[in-house]
């Protein structure tokens, strides 16, 4: 049974600090996103890569934060320094995008805390 | 860019009757819209999606319909189960090769013993 794998889970940090959240997409999956899910405004995409190439990021804040992919089965999003208003459940996602295809599948998400 | 709205935010039905959501959309160049079920403490689960070139797509109990025109969708759920209590998030993919998402607010569907 396939299934993206967000790690960790769950984090609390103090503000300032840096946070690191890593996902492994679904194996022959050629696209990973990065969404964002506060009370506030729901659902929010940050950022996402084709084979590995950032497309999009033009909802993540260019200042503190950065996403990478590594290699095609790890993709990390990084925060520094971190603010209480960051504080939200990160999820990452992945699909295989070509022609007819466009399903997207959800990991378990990191909740973050910043304090 | 794309802007989903959603209603009702919250939806209360009996066990065994039927549930509708609805979703409007702004671009009308958007070509996919899926519909995700999210349980406490999980993530998002796709349940049924459609694209622009059909009008309706039905698995079971759920099913999706599109009216382009008109530029809304609509989430049939039919013989409601407890299991069924959740968020449902619907979202459009725009147009211009973007492939995220843009999501609703989402329904919290509550089921009635």
């Amino acid at each position: 049974d396939a299934r993206v794998t967000q790690t960790p889970r769950h984090k609390v940090t103090e503000m300032g600090q840096e946070v690191t959240m890593r996902c492994q997409p679904i194996l022959g999956h050629n696209t990973v996103f990065w969404y964002r899910q506060t009370m506030m405004q729901g659902l929010e995409l940050l950022a996402y890569f084709r084979n590995r190439a950032p497309l999009d990021d033009s909802g993540m804040p260019k200042d503190r934060f950065s996403a990478e992919m590594p290699d095609a089965t790890l993709a990390t999003l990084k925060i520094q320094p971190s603010e209480p208003r960051d504080s939200a459940v990160y999820f990452c996602a992945s699909g295989f995008l070509a022609g007819d295809y466009n399903e997207q599948f959800f990991g378990p998400g990191t909740r973050l805390t910043v304090l | 860019g794309e802007n989903v709205e959603q209603h009702p935010s919250t939806l209360s039905v009996q066990e065994g009757d039927s549930a509708v959501i609805k979703c409007t959309y702004s671009d009308s160049a958007s070509n996919y819209f899926p519909w995700y079920k999210q349980e406490l403490g999980k993530g998002p689960q796709l349940i049924i999606d459609i694209r622009s070139n059909v009008g309706e797509k039905k698995d079971q109990r759920i099913a999706v319909t599109l009216n382009k025109t008109a530029k809304h969708f609509s989430l049939h759920i039919t013989e409601t189960q407890p299991e069924d209590s959740a968020v449902y998030f619907c979202a459009a993919r725009g147009g211009g090769g973007a492939d995220g998402l843009t999501f609703g607010k989402g329904t919290h569907l509550i089921i009635q013993p």
